[in-house]
């Protein structure tokens, strides 16, 4: 079936470290790619996304890069920040006629950064 | 207008109580979707519409879960004779077309509480 796996949490960094959030994804065809994130008390938000393999999203100083050979979409920003501390999630979403455009969703990551 | 609104934002059930869950989509958007957020979870697909079509009903986890769009509009998941495990954050979203590439705007959800 389809499903995404994401590093578990929490990631506690220091302020302008270098974050990665892994993401792995097993999935039929050629799904588009998505990191959301939600800040506390907050909806969730579209942060980047990656509909082809090679693609790379980048949104906010946070950037990934789908890689069908690996079958993953690593979450990186070079130097956080206080303010991006948040549960950030990977999620896939079908591209074929006929599927629902459902997301599907890893368990979510969540990081805390200090000051 | 705004995003994706939600109410109750908090709703607290005893177990056995019906309960109704409201979003308004944003104006215009054909697609909407409910997801259900278990604590420390990431979202799952419950249902799809399409305008009012409810085209996929895949995620319902029991015949207790109703949803509605009857205008195309405004959306009401209901949850008959409530359990403990339901108790959950419910998301909705919506879409401006079931299209490749259209973002899924997300509500803040609604806050479901069995006890």
């Amino acid at each position: 079936g389809n499903s995404v796996t994401q590093m578990e949490g929490p990631v506690t960094l220091s302020e302008e470290a270098f974050l990665t959030i892994n993401c792995t994804y097993t999935a039929t065809g050629y799904p588009s790619l998505f990191w959301y994130v939600q800040y506390p008390g907050e909806g969730l938000q579209l942060l980047l996304k990656a509909t082809k393999a090679d693609d790379k999203g980048s949104n906010k100083g946070f950037e990934a890069t789908y890689r069908k050979e690996t079958t993953s979409f690593h979450l990186e920003k070079g130097s956080v920040q206080v303010s991006d501390s948040a549960v950030y999630f990977c999620a896939l979403r079908r591209n074929y006629g006929g599927a629902t455009n459902k997301l599907i969703f890893g368990t979510g990551t969540l990081l805390a950064v200090q000051p | 207008g705004a995003g994706v609104s939600q109410s109750p934002r908090y709703k607290v059930a005893k177990r056995g109580q019906d309960v109704a869950l409201r979003c308004d989509p944003i104006s215009g958007h054909v697609s909407l979707f409910w997801y259900q957020q278990a604590l420390g979870q990431g979202p799952e697909f419950l249902t799809y519409f399409q305008n009012e079509a409810q085209l996929d009903k895949s995620g319902l986890p029991s015949d207790r879960f109703f949803a509605e769009r009857p205008e195309g509009s405004v959306s009401t998941l209901k949850i008959q004779r409530t359990q403990q495990e339901d108790s959950a954050v419910y998301l909705c979203a919506s879409t401006r077309a079931r299209r490749e590439g259209n973002e899924q705007y997300f509500g803040p959800g609604t806050r479901l509480t069995v006890t």
